[in-house]
C-alpha cells in the first residue's frame, strides 16, 4: 500500500524556518517525482515544488522560489521541502503527492495527510 | 487569481446530477490531460478523474470526466450527501516552464 506521511508542521515566527519531511513506503520511491502542494486555509490548492526522481531536477513556484528547497533521500524514502524566509503568506497545509506519470499523461495519485504550517508572531 | 477556472460553488438536490466547469487555455487543458480531485471536509485531496476521463479503481460511474478544447467538465449523476465536498481540476501548463496548475475549487453542496 502505498503510504505518504508529512511532518514537520508547527507554528513558527515570520522570517523563520522549518523543514518539512514526507516519508514513503509501498513503491519503488526513486522512479517517482514527488510534489509539494499547499492549501492556505479557506483556500484552494496551489502547487509549490517538485523533484524528480534523482534528485537532480527541482522547479518550484514564482512565490517560493529562492526561499524554499526540495530535496529528496533515496536512503530513507524521504522527501523534504526546507522552507526559509517565512511570511504569513505561507501558513498553510502542505501536502506532499506523488507523482504518476506514463508517457502521455501524470497526474497526483496519492497524497499525504498534510501538515499544518503557521506563521505567526 | 488561478490559471484553471472554476466556478466556486454549485448545489443540487440529492440523487440529481450536477456538472462542474473547468475552463483553461491552449497552454494548458488544451494540450494536457485534465485530472479532477475530491477534497472532503478536513481529509487531503484525493484523485477521482485522470486522463480527462478515466476513473481509478473504486471510483463510482457516478462520476464521470469530459474534455473538449481548452474546457474540461466533471460530472456527477445521483447525488449523495458524502458527495459534498471541493473538488479541483488540474494539469500541466506548458507556458509556465511546465509547473503544475490547479483550478480555484468548486464546493458541491447537496441540499
Amino acid at each position: 500500500e502505498v503510504q505518504l506521511v508529512e511532518s514537520g508542521g508547527t507554528l513558527v515566527r515570520p522570517g523563520g524556518s522549518l523543514r518539512l519531511s514526507c516519508v514513503a513506503s509501498g513503491f519503488p520511491f526513486s522512479t517517482y517525482w514527488m510534489h509539494w502542494v499547499r492549501q492556505a486555509p479557506g483556500k484552494g490548492l496551489m502547487w509549490v515544488s517538485r523533484i524528480n526522481g534523482d534528485g537532480r531536477s527541482t522547479l518550484y513556484a514564482d512565490s517560493v522560489k529562492g526561499r524554499f528547497t526540495v530535496s529528496r533521500d533515496s536512503a530513507k524514502n524521504t522527501v523534504y521541502l526546507q522552507m526559509s524566509s517565512l511570511g504569513a503568506e505561507d501558513t498553510a497545509v502542505y501536502y506532499c503527492a506523488r507523482l504518476f506519470c506514463t508517457s502521455i499523461t501524470c497526474y497526483y495519485d496519492h497524497w499525504g495527510q498534510g501538515t499544518l504550517v503557521t506563521v505567526s508572531s | 487569481q488561478s490559471v484553471l477556472t472554476q466556478p466556486p460553488s454549485v448545489s443540487a438536490a440529492p440523487g440529481q446530477k450536477v456538472t462542474i466547469s473547468c475552463s483553461g487555455s491552449s497552454s494548458n487543458i488544451g494540450n494536457n490531460y485534465v485530472s479532477w480531485y475530491q477534497q472532503l471536509p478536513g481529509a487531503p485531496p484525493k484523485l477521482l478523474i485522470y486522463d480527462n476521463n478515466q476513473r481509478p479503481s473504486g471510483i463510482p460511474d457516478r462520476f464521470s470526466g469530459s474534455k473538449s478544447g481548452t474546457s474540461a467538465t466533471l460530472g456527477i449523476t445521483g447525488l449523495q450527501t458524502g458527495d459534498e465536498a471541493d473538488y479541483y481540476c488540474g494539469t500541466w501548463d506548458s507556458s509556465l516552464s511546465d509547473l503544475w496548475v490547479f483550478g480555484g475549487g468548486t464546493q458541491l453542496t447537496v441540499l
